[in-house]
């Protein structure tokens, strides 16, 4: 596909449980970025990777949120013992390169709904 | 801190009048700016950016931004509105450096353009 995508769409879990989100970035894109948006917010960011390693992870909230890249293109988002407050929408971005001083644009996905009862 | 504002939750237009949506910032550092759009159910799709030259950027379907240092403002335009406008849209601003890498998104503003 030409965009990003993520799956799945929607997910409903009960508090406790794991998840996992997974994101395909554009093809070629070095870059990769997952940012949550609470209703009524804008996106807040979570991590970034460079290739296979987290380059920045300083907006995950907690050890509870994990991600991972490891062969540099697809990634998943993992969460543990899931809260009630992780409901949101998980969004995927990719950009050609590097970030820094890039001026690379970064391209969404259409976010994954998670909703924890 | 770098932060971004958007003063308006909601900006309600008739179809035919000029738009603006208004976002202003606060970065140390010359900032990179960005206009995103977001339509139900769906993500975030990029309108244009400012990163040097010209303060006015040229962006889809129609919009244009007016970058203004002195004010520290971004606000995006258009001059004729359509009913299709009517969408979220986020201003966001970055940092360059070697160790940015995030966007910050401001909380954005809800366009309703009426017929």
């Amino acid at each position: 596909g030409a965009g990003v995508s993520q799956t799945p769409s929607n997910k409903v879990t009960e508090k406790g449980k794991y998840v996992e989100l997974r994101c395909d970035p554009i093809s070629g894109h070095t870059a990769l970025y997952w940012y949550r948006q609470s209703l009524g917010q804008g996106p807040e960011f979570l991590i970034y990777f460079q290739g296979t390693g987290a380059a920045d992870d300083s907006g995950l909230p907690n050890d509870r949120f994990f991600a991972v890249r490891p062969e540099g293109s697809v990634s998943t988002l993992k969460i543990q013992r899931t809260e009630r407050g992780d409901s949101a929408v998980y969004l995927c971005a990719s950009s050609l390169r590097p970030s820094g001083s890039s001026t690379d644009t970064q391209y969404f996905g259409p976010g994954t709904r998670l909703t924890v009862l | 801190a770098q932060s971004v504002a958007q003063p308006e939750d909601q900006v309600n237009v008739a179809e035919g009048n000029p738009l603006t949506v208004k976002c202003t910032y606060s970065v140390s550092g010359n900032p990179y700016l960005f206009w995103y759009v977001q339509y139900p159910n769906r993500g975030l799709q990029f309108l244009l950016k400012y990163i040097t030259g010209d303060n006015l950027v040229k962006g889809s379907y129609g919009f244009e931004a007016e970058f203004n240092k002195s004010q520290t403002s971004f606000h995006l335009k258009k001059p004729s509105a359509l009913v299709s406008d009517s969408a979220l849209y986020f201003c966001a601003v970055r940092v360059p450096s070697s160790s940015a890498s995030k966007i910050i998104f401001g909380s954005g503003t809800r366009l309703s353009i009426r017929p």
